[in-house]
C-alpha cells in the first residue's frame, strides 16, 4: 500500500524555523516527483514546493521563495520541507503528495504548522 | 497564475446528479489536458477523483466523470450518494511546470 506519513508540525513563533519530514512506503520513492501542497484553516490548497526525483529541480511558490527549502533523501525513501523566516499566512496543514506538477496521488494525511506568538 | 473558477457550493439529492464546473485560461485549463479532481472530507486529506480530464484512478466509482470544453472542465457526480458529500477542488497543469488549483466547491448532499 502506498503510504505517505508527514511529521515535524507545530507551534512556532513568527521568523522561526520548522522542518517536516515526509516518509514514503509502498513505491519506489526515487522514481517520482514529490510535492508538498498547504490548505491554510478554512482556506484552499494552494501547491508549495517540488522536487525531481534525483533532487536536481525544485520549483516554489512565490510567497516561499528564499525562505523554504525543499529536499529529498531517497536512501531514506524521505522528502522534507525547511521552513525558516516563517510568518502568520505561513499557518496551514501542510501535505505531502506524490506527484510534481500534474496531478496528486496519493497525499498524506498532512501537518498542521502554526506560526503565531 | 490565478486560482482557476470553482462555484463556491452546489447540491443534490440522493440518486441525482450534480455537475461542478472549473474555469480557467487559455494558458491552464485550456491549453493541456492535465485537468484533475479532488475529493477532501472534513479533516481528511484531498484523494484524487479525476485525472487528465476524464480519466479514474482504480477504486474511484464510475459515478464520477471529468470533461472539458474550452477553458471550463466539468466533474459529474451521478447517482449522488450521501458519501459524496464534501469539497471539490479542480486543478490544471498551467506550462513551465506550474500547476494551479481552483477554489473549492462544498458539494452537499440533500
Amino acid at each position: 500500500e502506498v503510504q505517505l506519513v508527514e511529521s515535524g508540525g507545530g507551534l512556532v513563533q513568527p521568523g522561526g524555523s520548522l522542518r517536516l519530514s515526509c516518509a514514503a512506503s509502498g513505491f519506489t520513492f526515487s522514481n517520482y516527483w514529490m510535492s508538498w501542497v498547504r490548505q491554510a484553516p478554512g482556506k484552499g490548497l494552494e501547491w508549495v514546493a517540488r522536487i525531481k526525483q534525483d533532487g536536481s529541480q525544485k520549483y516554489y511558490v512565490d510567497s516561499v521563495k528564499g525562505r523554504f527549502t525543499i529536499s529529498r533523501d531517497n536512501a531514506k525513501n524521505s522528502l522534507y520541507l525547511q521552513m525558516n523566516s516563517l510568518r502568520a499566512e505561513d499557518t496551514a496543514v501542510y501535505y505531502c503528495a506524490k506527484g510534481g506538477y500534474l496531478w496528486f496521488d496519493p497525499w498524506g494525511q498532512g501537518t498542521l504548522v502554526t506560526v503565531s506568538s | 497564475q490565478s486560482a482557476l473558477t470553482q462555484p463556491p457550493s452546489a447540491s443534490g439529492s440522493p440518486g441525482q446528479s450534480v455537475t461542478i464546473s472549473c474555469t480557467g485560461t487559455s494558458s491552464d485549463v485550456g491549453g493541456y489536458s492535465y485537468v484533475s479532481w479532488y475529493q477532501q472530507h472534513p479533516g481528511k486529506a484531498p484523494k484524487v477523483m479525476i485525472y487528465e480530464v476524464s480519466k479514474r484512478p482504480s477504486g474511484v466509482p464510475d459515478r464520477f466523470s471529468g470533461s472539458k470544453s474550452g477553458n471550463t472542465a466539468s466533474l459529474t457526480v451521478s447517482g449522488l450518494q450521501a458519501e459524496d458529500e464534501g469539497d471539490y477542488y479542480c486543478s490544471s497543469y498551467a506550462g513551465s511546470n506550474n500547476l494551479v488549483f481552483g477554489g473549492g466547491t462544498k458539494l452537499t448532499v440533500l
